[in-house]
Parts: structure tokens; C-alpha cells; sequence
């Protein structure tokens, strides 16, 4: 079993639809949360990181911890196309330098 | 602005060379890091450098090299023992802090000619 599970998508959701992106994790140790956005031929960028469990809002984007149930989401509101990238969920232990990604789920937002 | 630098954006190597991969940062940053990524399966860690002259392998470090002369750069020697190199290469910064988010380049393409 993958440290973290990631849907891989395609998801195509029409322009202005609310899109749940959505990762598992295995270790219960895992206490910090990020998520990044991944253009297509570009680096990762980062867009929400936060900490134990609850909502974290910026903009259009929320991130939300279910600890209990070792689950993170990504709610971007308002989709736009220029939203359409491949995004990638992160954690990393308490005491540890080494990131743990998913695979990255592809998002097509359709005009 | 404040950055990473990623060079060449796209790399061949023929059967048998070496390659270097660049990787600058001006962001002040301690800690360095080396990802491949490969179609769906993410990022996995080849190597990373916390402070200077120091460096440790990562989850996939067989057939590749690095060095740390500076706080500033961090290259990544690609050898002719890694026999599957083609994949997009991803290198990251960050305080040198537990859990500070990492900042990544825009990445080099390599392929095999």
C-alpha cells in the first residue's frame, strides 16, 4: 500500500463548478499537509500547507484534514480553465526532512 | 525575484555518457533537494543536501551523483549506470527547518538519444 493515495484523474468539470480533489494517507504520524499545483512542463507550486487537522481557506481554494479518517481535500470553488494543471498532495512525519507525495490528480476545467 | 533555476530545460544523452543537470537557488535556502518524476507515479527523492559539503541519498539515488561546493547550487550528475534515466527532474529548496514547504524549478527533460 502506497503512504499516499491520489486518484489520477483525468476529472473534467465545466467552468464555474466546485471540484473536490482528494487524497488517503496510511501513517497516522503524518501531521503536516500540502498541496501543490503542476502546469504541464513546469515545477510544482505550492498552494495550501497546513497543519493537523480542519480548514484552511485562500481564495478560491480550501484545504481541508480529516485525521480520523486519513483523508485530505483540495475544494477549488469557482473553477476556471486556468485552473486545469495536475495537483499533487504532499506530507511529511514530524522529524523528517523527506516529503511523500500522491501521484497527482489531473484536473481539466472546460470553458 | 527570488528563485529556483533549473538548466537545460530539455537534455539527451547518448548510450554510455554522463550528464549534469543544474540546479541554482537564490532564495537563502539551507536544504536542496533532488526529485524524478515519471507519469503517474509522482515524485520520489534521488538526493538531498541540508547544508554544504553534505549530502544523502534519497529513495532512488542508484546511477546518480551530487555535489554541494555551494549553499547556492546543487548538480546533478546523471551516469551511464542508470539505465532507465529518461524522466523529468525536479529540483527543490527550502529552510532548513523541519517541516518547511519545499519551492521547486521548472524542471529538465531528460531523454535518451
Amino acid at each position: 500500500q502506497k503512504e499516499v493515495e491520489q486518484d489520477p484523474g483525468p476529472l473534467s468539470v465545466p467552468e464555474g463548478a466546485i471540484v473536490s480533489l482528494n487524497c488517503t494517507y496510511s501513517n497516522s504520524a503524518f501531521q503536516y499537509f500540502m498541496w501543490y499545483r503542476q502546469y504541464s512542463r513546469k515545477g510544482p507550486e505550492l498552494l495550501m500547507y497546513t497543519y493537523s487537522s480542519g480548514n484552511k481557506e485562500d481564495g478560491r481554494f480550501t484545504a481541508q484534514v480529516d485525521k480520523s479518517s486519513k483523508y485530505i481535500s483540495l475544494f477549488i470553488r469557482d473553477s476556471q480553465p486556468s485552473d486545469s494543471a495536475t495537483y499533487l498532495c504532499a506530507t511529511w512525519m514530524d522529524s523528517s526532512y523527506k516529503l511523500i507525495f500522491g501521484s497527482g490528480t489531473r484536473l481539466l476545467v472546460r470553458p | 525575484d527570488g528563485g529556483i533555476t533549473q538548466s537545460p530545460k530539455y537534455l539527451f544523452r547518448k548510450e554510455g555518457q554522463n550528464v549534469t543537470l543544474s540546479c541554482e537557488q537564490n532564495l537563502n535556502h539551507d536544504a536542496m533537494y533532488w526529485y524524478r518524476q515519471d507519469p503517474g507515479q509522482g515524485l520520489r527523492l534521488i538526493y538531498y543536501s541540508q547544508i554544504v559539503n553534505d549530502f544523502q541519498k534519497g529513495d532512488i539515488a542508484e546511477g546518480y551523483s551530487v555535489s554541494r561546493e555551494k549553499k547556492e547550487s546543487f548538480p546533478l550528475t546523471v551516469t551511464s549506470a542508470q539505465k532507465n534515466p529518461t524522466a523529468f527532474y525536479l529540483c527543490a529548496s527550502s529552510i532548513y527547518r523541519l517541516n518547511q514547504p519545499q519551492h521547486f524549478g521548472d524542471g529538465t527533460r531528460l531523454s535518451i538519444l
